[in-house]
C-alpha cells in the first residue's frame, strides 16, 4: 500500500515567492495533519484536517500560511510570500481518524527560503 | 497541559550495547496516548509503538521494549543488543483523548557505533 505521498521532496525559492507544498493520504485516512520541523523549535502541528474539514489551526504561524483540503485525496499547504525564517521540514501525516490514532508521516519536503 | 520531556539529548553507544531512552510526560486527562517515532538520518519517521493509558502492559517486539509506568509518568523505550542501523533520532509523543494536537518530544538522537 502507498504511504503519505508528499511533492515536491525538495523546494529552494527566493524570499517573496509563493510557496506551495502538496500532500496526498493513506486511502480511507480521514485525518489529516501538517508539521513543521526545525532545529530551534522541534516538531510543530500546523494545523489538523478531520474529514477535509480545518479542525484546528491554531499552529498556523501566521496569515502567509494557508492550508486547503479540497477532497479526501489531496490537501495543500500555502506560503506566500515566503520569508527566509520559513526554512524548514514540512511533514504531512495522516490517520484512520482523530488524532489519538496513529499518524502515518509522509517524506517530508524540505523548504530553503533564500 | 500537556508536555513531553526527553532529557536525554544525544546517546553515544557501541553495538551490541543495551540503550534506554526516556520519555517523562504531563497530562491531565485519564485517558491519553503514548507513541515513539524513529527518525533516521534519511530523515523520515517512522512510527514505532502507540500505547493507551489504559494499557501497562511492557511490550517487546524484537530487540525493542518498551516499558510504561503511570506512577512515574515514564514510556522508556529500551532497544538491546544496539545496531548501527539504530541511529537515529527517536522522538515520544503524546496525545489526550480531548485533544487534537501531538506533543512531541524534543527528540534523542542515539548514535550507535560499530
Amino acid at each position: 500500500d502507498a504511504g503519505v505521498i508528499q511533492s515536491p521532496r525538495h523546494e529552494v525559492t527566493e524570499m517573496g515567492q509563493e510557496v506551495t507544498l502538496r500532500c496526498k493520504p493513506i486511502s480511507g485516512h480521514n485525518s489529516l495533519f501538517w508539521y513543521r520541523q526545525t532545529m530551534m523549535r522541534g516538531l510543530e502541528l500546523l494545523i489538523y484536517f478531520n474529514n477535509n474539514v480545518p479542525i484546528d489551526d491554531s499552529g498556523m504561524p501566521e496569515d502567509r500560511f494557508s492550508a486547503k483540503m479540497p477532497n479526501a485525496s489531496f490537501s495543500t499547504l500555502k506560503i506566500q510570500p515566503s520569508e527566509p525564517r520559513d526554512s524548514a521540514v514540512y511533514f504531512c501525516a495522516s490517520s484512520l481518524s482523530g488524532g489519538e490514532e496513529t499518524q502515518y508521516f509522509g517524506p517530508g519536503t524540505r523548504l530553503l527560503v533564500l | 497541559a500537556q508536555k513531553v520531556t526527553q532529557a536525554q539529548t544525544e546517546i553515544s553507544v557501541v553495538e551490541k550495547e543495551d540503550v534506554t531512552l526516556d520519555c517523562v510526560y504531563e497530562t491531565r486527562d485519564t485517558t491519553y496516548y503514548l507513541f515513539w517515532y524513529k527518525q533516521p538520518p534519511s530523515g523520515e519517521l517512522v512510527f514505532l509503538i502507540r500505547r493507551n493509558s489504559f494499557d501497562e502492559q511492557n511490550e517487546i517486539s524484537g530487540r525493542y521494549s518498551w516499558n510504561f509506568q503511570k506512577s512515574t509518568s515514564s514510556f522508556n523505550f529500551t532497544i538491546t543488543a544496539s545496531q548501527v542501523v539504530d541511529s537515529a533520532v527517536y522522538f515520544c509523543a503524546l496525545i489526550g483523548y480531548n485533544f487534537n494536537k501531538f506533543y512531541f518530544g524534543s527528540g534523542t538522537k542515539l548514535n550507535v557505533k560499530p
